[in-house]
């Protein structure tokens, strides 16, 4: 079955340089989440889009921005990377209105900002 | 504001022992609760959710879990234990508004041969 497919898998970067992450949910899914998760920490919601359009925000930095396109994909670009930004980044995608089932996440990209 | 608390950190079990992977919750209205596990460098995968019905899910891999409304708790269970269990494991709810979920901060399940 068709999954999450999140890249790239592993990205290095250097502080202040810019990162783009990939997000492409499972076909007719519509909405997708962005989490972050630090070293030994839970995931943390960032930004979620429901038909293109952003349908909620959390603890997301204003260097980063998020949007979905035409196919679905997502994109989160993260500006001015700190050394603190190293973490395993989660996409999720849904059908719309499934609140009664559990989203399915991709592998996650982990970035190091060295 | 909905929230998930997962009390131990780490939990150790013996091999064929059963375990238990303890959560409790905090929601307003009818709970959306998951169970995830995390392998090393891994995503999160899905185990098994309450919605309604019955209190005791099954789930994945033999995993289950016992919906609690009065003792507020969602405790994630095995009844024989396997060295492959242990991994992260984050317990979820779901926020019925915006569907996001909330994490609790996870329970490192050790299984010991």
């Amino acid at each position: 079955a068709a999954g999450v497919i999140q890249s790239p898998r592993h990205l290095i970067k250097e502080k202040r340089e810019t990162a783009t992450l990939k997000c492409y949910p499972i076909p007719r899914h519509d909405t997708v989440y962005w989490y972050q998760q630090g070293p030994g920490q839970d995931p943390q919601f960032l930004i979620s889009f429901y038909e293109k359009m952003q349908s909620d925000k959390g603890s997301i930095p204003d260097r980063f921005s998020a949007q979905q396109f035409s196919d679905y994909h997502s994109e989160l670009n993260m500006s001015s990377l700190e050394l603190g930004d190293s973490a395993l980044y989660f996409c999720a995608s849904s059908l719309p209105g499934s609140g009664s089932y559990g989203y399915t996440f991709g592998s996650g990209t982990r970035l190091t900002v060295v | 504001a909905q929230s998930v608390a997962q009390p131990e950190d780490q939990v150790n079990v013996a091999e064929g022992n059963p375990l238990t992977v303890k959560c409790t919750y905090s929601v307003s209205g009818n709970p959306y609760l998951f169970w995830y596990v995390q392998y090393p460098n891994r995503g999160l995968q899905f185990l098994l959710k309450y919605i309604t019905g019955d209190n005791l899910v099954k789930g994945s891999y033999g995993f289950e879990a016992e919906f609690n409304k009065s003792q507020t708790s969602f405790h994630l269970k095995k009844p024989s234990a396997l060295v492959s269990d242990s991994a992260l494991y984050f317990c979820a709810v779901r926020d019925p508004g915006t569907y996001k979920y909330i994490f609790g901060t996870g329970t490192r399940l050790k299984v010991l041969a």
